[in-house]
């Protein structure tokens, strides 16, 4: 299947900080790539969704200048979570589409290992 | 606001038995609904799914049982293996192009 990577898998940092993480496709192109947020025993909630070449769209109760996402090219997509303070410590987890191919949009949708994010 | 619940935090089972994993769900417009594995270090995978129009899907050992009238849905593994220790996501949409709704995830521990 296809793989997804992100970089780093775990950095600590201190507050005010800012922090990039990778998420690449390092075997398909994804127009599409999504960002998560897990917190311990909880679910993993979507972020935002970006493409390629534009702006990313947020969910809602999430900050946009926070959580700055850039996605240059059809196979990075990078978070920075900017001044970071220690309630953002969590785990980030990106996954990028491949193209339909007759399969379901969710089928389709492969996940990187995650980033585990402490903040001091 | 949690739509999608797996009630059950961990799951252990012994080998060759059948792994029995529950999700619940409020959003009654969810159509579509989709099972994740995933191992240590790695991101959740893609498992199998079902469409609201169906009430079962089998897939080898691996079968969801969909109740739309109960908003339950069920992971059914048979025989158990010991690779198939991982935690495992509920997910729901509601429609096959629509964003994803994880659960919280059940980690089963199948054990010889």
């Amino acid at each position: 299947g296809a793989v997804v990577s992100q970089h780093p898998s775990r950095v600590i940092c201190k507050s005010g900080t800012s922090v990039k993480i990778e998420c690449r496709s390092l075997d398909f192109q994804a127009t599409t790539m999504f960002w998560y947020r897990q917190f311990p025993k909880k679910s993993l909630m979507l972020m935002a969704t970006s493409n390629e070449g534009s702006k990313a769209t947020y969910e809602q109760g999430v900050e946009k200048d926070k959580f700055l996402i850039n996605h240059a090219s059809l196979t990075l997509s990078t978070l920075t979570v900017t001044s970071a303070h220690p309630e953002d410590s969590s785990f980030y987890i990106c996954s990028a589409r491949v193209g339909s191919s007759g399969r379901v949009y969710q089928e389709t949708q492969y996940f990187g290992p995650g980033t585990r994010l402490l903040v001091l | 606001d949690q739509q999608v619940k797996q009630n059950s935090p961990s799951l252990s089972v012994q080998e060759g038995r059948i792994s029995i994993l529950n999700c619940d769900y409020t959003n009654s417009m969810f159509d579509y609904f989709l099972w994740y594995k995933k191992y240590p270090a790695e991101g959740p995978t893609f498992l199998i799914s079902i469409s609201s129009i169906k009430d079962k899907n089998e897939d080898g050992r691996f079968t969801v049982f969909l109740n739309k009238s109960a908003k339950h849905l069920s992971l059914h593994i048979v025989p158990s293996q010991p690779g198939d220790s991982a935690v495992y996501f509920c997910a729901a949409a509601t429609d096959s192009w629509g964003k994803l709704q994880f659960g919280a995830g059940t980690q089963v521990v199948v054990t010889p």
